[in-house]
């Protein structure tokens, strides 16, 4: 798979109900962060990860980050109908001077009320 | 709480016209991007500047494209030429220079749609 890969590609579930999706990547990393994109529209920045960290909380979103598996996760809890979304994982790749950020193909969320 | 803004919305023009997206980043940011997500496709990134000039770019930032900071706020990408496959949304992106350069996060606008007829 490419850098910053998430899965699964789309998730149902209902309301109050707990959501989970991962992100794999390739390459070494600086960080990992997530956003949220409702449809067509622009990218909300959900939380920032870095290599060193292995856990992050903000609200109802907890995010952990494995380097030897590079791999990520995403986890909301007690999902809301507006939640419903797609969610992608970014890398920031460690390549010498780089900024450019990778974006997976992305999680398709819906949370049905 | 400071935002990109980006505009138009939506951009409509003909194959072969020149079109100019506008952004205006957050204020006290110095680092400045260009991305585009083809329907369907993942976000993928074009160019980054700094400092009055790029810093990197894709392969997909060919001749056709241009980026400018023209004044204090705005920051433009300029595609000369149009071709139907420049079809996408655009989004700006802007990252503050705080406790080190890789450890910033990048604020994203709400993208502008272009439609290449």
């Amino acid at each position: 798979s490419q850098q910053g890969e998430e899965d699964p590609q789309a998730l149902s579930i209902q309301e109050g109900e707990n959501a989970t999706m991962n992100c794999s990547y390739k390459t070494s990393i600086n960080n990992l962060q997530w956003y949220r994109q409702n449809s067509g529209r622009g990218l909300v920045h959900l939380i920032l990860i870095r290599s060193n960290e292995r856990e992050k909380h903000s609200g109802r979103l907890r995010v952990t980050l494995d380097t030897s598996k590079k791999s990520s996760s995403l986890l909301i809890t007690a999902s809301r109908a507006a939640d419903t979304a797609s969610y992608f994982c970014a890398t920031d790749p460690a390549q010498g001077g780089s900024e450019k950020l990778v974006f997976g193909k992305g999680t398709k969320l819906t949370v049905n009320p | 709480e400071p935002e990109v803004t980006q505009t138009p919305s939506h951009q409509v023009t003909q194959m072969g016209q020149e079109v100019i997206l506008r952004c205006v980043p957050i204020s006290n940011h110095l680092y400045f991007y260009w991305y585009r997500q083809i329907l369907g496709q993942k976000v993928e990134f074009l160019v980054s500047f700094y400092n009055n000039e790029i810093s990197e770019k894709s392969e997909i930032f060919d001749d056709q494209f241009s980026v400018e900071r023209p004044d204090g706020s705005n920051f433009t990408l300029k595609i000369r030429s149009t071709k139907l496959e420049d079809s996408a949304m655009y989004f700006c992106a802007s990252r503050g220079a705080t406790s080190g350069k890789h450890t910033d996060t990048q604020y994203f606008g709400p993208g502008t749609r272009l439609t290449v007829l």
